[in-house]
């Protein structure tokens, strides 16, 4: 079955960088891509950006723009997100998910990670 | 950049009843509309994508329908196990973006 299963929380200092990795198991990594969204305390959710397993071509929210990097390792079949310059204002849960738009990104999702809480805090 | 905005933000329902939550894009999305719903402490499921197919497991009492920039999403009669946060979701273009949310309650 397919599953996204994510690295565990983070606690971080303001400025400081957070990466996330989300093992994916139960389809062919390189088929689809993966979207990155956050979810603050309260707040729906918000998309962050995508990355192509194939082609390792990403797109990039406007929001997080110059702050996000995102990678794979397709022998793991693992995806990364990398996010710096971390203030309180990127205290959320991050969510990987797979995103069924594999040559344009942006969605549907049909399958999520559980969730990673990052918390930035001096 | 699209804009989503969902009516209401919260909803108070009995059991049976029947509920239609809308969504509104900022611009023609054409039919990329997809919805979700979210319970405490779990990621978003996807219920309805392409404004209006059944994703695989969901019960059919939920449907969905629209196109250009009005849609909705209707529980014809919902069940205990409805009651949650429902959000829209646009694909049309990047950057993808979620509606606020609305809030199924008892």
């Amino acid at each position: 079955q397919v599953q996204l299963e994510q690295s565990g929380g983070e606690l971080k200092k303001p400025g400081a960088s957070v990466k996330v990795s989300c093992k994916t198991s139960g389809f062919t990594f390189t088929t689809y891509g993966i979207s990155w969204v956050r979810q603050a305390p309260g707040q729906g959710p918000v998309w962050m950006g995508w990355i192509s397993a194939f082609h390792s071509k990403t797109k990039t929210s406007p929001s997080f723009q110059g702050r996000l990097s995102m990678t794979t390792d397709i022998p793991a079949t693992t995806a990364y997100m990398e996010l710096t310059g971390l203030t309180a204002d990127d205290t959320a849960i991050y969510f990987c998910a797979r995103d069924l738009a594999a040559d344009t990104g942006g969605g549907p999702f049909d399958y999520w990670g559980q969730g990673t809480p990052v918390t930035v805090s001096s | 950049d699209i804009q989503m905005t969902q009516s209401p933000t919260s909803l108070s329902a009995f059991v049976g009843a029947r509920v239609t939550i809308t969504c509104r894009a900022s611009q023609s999305i054409s039919q990329f509309l997809n919805w979700y719903q979210q319970r405490p402490g779990e990621a978003p499921k996807l219920l309805i994508y392409g404004t209006s197919n059944l994703q695989s497991g969901v019960p059919s009492r939920f449907r969905a329908s629209g196109s250009g920039t009005d849609f909705t999403l209707t529980i014809s009669t919902v069940q205990s196990e409805d009651f949650a946060t429902y959000y829209c979701q646009q694909s049309y273009t990047t950057p993808a973006a979620f509606g606020q949310g609305t809030k199924l309650e008892i």
